[in-house]
Parts: structure tokens; C-alpha cells; sequence
């Protein structure tokens, strides 16, 4: 039992790059979130979804799109990186008590 | 809309000192109230809840008492430890705001624990 995984977990891009951060939960979760993690700024939610095949936008989703095509996978994407979007991603996923958090992919545009 | 806030960091306490961390909140509904804990290079994970008001969440001897009159949640530890340094997010629930049963974050407090 992995939990949440995420892949990968460092990356650099240029501006104008594209990516896609994977996270993979073996929980059987329904529920999944996308948060990006700034310094003094806790954790915003980007993107999340309440089951295969849905998502919905979060606090801060633009400059990302995200798929929920296996319920196991939720992919974020960025189609053209710009600095702001310098961060540490984290994947969680959900059973009814509580989110559980992947160890986080750490991104730098420059 | 929903707000969790929690006292700046970074804090800095002496092993087998008492600590405290406070958090406020605000929000529309009946908010369940979490701690998450990040150790270095790691993600977060759960250290208590408290789903009702006078609840009492306790976990590794941290513990935190939901506090509807003052909208707190305030996280303390007897003695700590070296092991306890870590970032700590206070966090809110509200399953009236809609689908999704997202968590609202503070902001994060440091906290550093000296030998």
C-alpha cells in the first residue's frame, strides 16, 4: 500500500514549457485535490475531483487544467509555465475522514 | 467565505518546554477543525481533528479543544521534543459549503525545538 504518490519530484522548466505532474492514490478514494504550497501562504487548492471523470476548479486554477480519466490518477498540467508557478505541488486523496497527502513535486520555472 | 488564521512562526522553544499554537477561524457552516503536521522535505500529514464544538483531538500528546464561542482550535504540547520540529497547518472542513469537502489552510507556523 503506497498511499499517494507523485511524480516527479523535482523539476525545472523554462517559460512558455509545458508538463504534467502525475499523482496516483491505491486507496480506492474517491475524492482527489490538487494544492500548490507558497512560502507564508499555507496550501491553496488549484483543482479537485469528486470521482472519475470529474473536476472542478479550486481557489487558484488558472494556468492549469487537470484530468481524472482512472480513478486512481489525477493529473495536473500546465500548458505554457510562467514563473508564478514556481511552487511545491501536493496531491492528496480522500476517504471520509481524512485527506492524505503525497510528498510533493517541487517546480521552478525560470 | 471560510478562514483559518494561526499565529506567525517561526517558534522557537527550548526541549521539554510547553507549547502553544494558536488558530482562529471563521466560517458559514458547522466546520469539522484539523492539524496537519510537515516534517522537512515531506508532505502533510493528520496529527488530531475535532469534528463537534468541545471536542477534544489528541494524538503523540499534542492535543487541541474545539472552541465554538471563541471560533478557536489551539494546538498544545506539555513537553516537546527535538522531534517535534516541523511546520504545523491548522485547518477547517465546512460540509456546507458545498461539494467537494475541501480543507481551508492557515498559513503555517515554524516550529524549531533546541537541545
Amino acid at each position: 500500500n503506497a498511499g499517494v504518490t507523485q511524480t516527479p519530484k523535482f523539476r525545472v522548466l523554462k517559460t512558455g514549457q509545458s508538463m504534467t505532474l502525475l499523482c496516483a492514490q491505491d486507496m480506492n478514494h474517491e475524492y482527489m485535490y490538487w494544492y500548490r504550497q507558497d512560502p507564508g501562504m499555507g496550501l491553496r487548492l488549484i483543482h479537485y475531483s469528486v470521482g472519475e471523470g470529474t473536476t472542478a476548479k479550486g481557489e487558484v486554477p488558472d494556468g492549469y487544467n487537470v484530468s481524472r480519466l482512472k480513478k486512481q490518477n489525477f493529473l495536473l498540467g500546465l500548458e505554457s509555465a510562467a514563473p508564478s508557478q514556481t511552487s511545491v505541488y501536493f496531491c492528496a486523496s480522500r476517504n471520509t475522514a481524512e485527506q492524505f497527502f503525497g510528498p510533493g513535486t517541487r517546480l521552478t520555472v525560470l | 467565505g471560510n478562514s483559518v488564521t494561526q499565529m506567525e512562526g517561526p517558534v522557537t522553544l527550548s526541549e521539554e518546554a510547553f507549547l502553544t499554537i494558536n488558530c482562529t477561524y471563521t466560517a458559514t457552516g458547522y466546520p469539522s477543525l484539523f492539524w496537519y503536521v510537515q516534517y522537512p522535505g515531506e508532505g502533510l500529514q493528520l496529527l488530531l481533528k475535532a469534528t463537534k464544538a468541545d471536542d477534544k483531538g489528541s494524538n503523540k500528546g499534542f492535543e487541541a479543544t474545539y472552541r465554538k464561542e471563541t471560533t478557536s482550535f489551539h494546538l498544545e504540547k506539555g513537553s516537546v521534543q527535538v522531534s517535534d520540529s516541523a511546520v504545523y497547518f491548522c485547518a477547517l472542513s465546512d460540509w456546507n459549503t458545498g461539494g467537494g469537502n475541501k480543507l481551508t489552510f492557515g498559513t503555517g507556523t515554524q516550529l524549531k525545538v533546541e537541545l
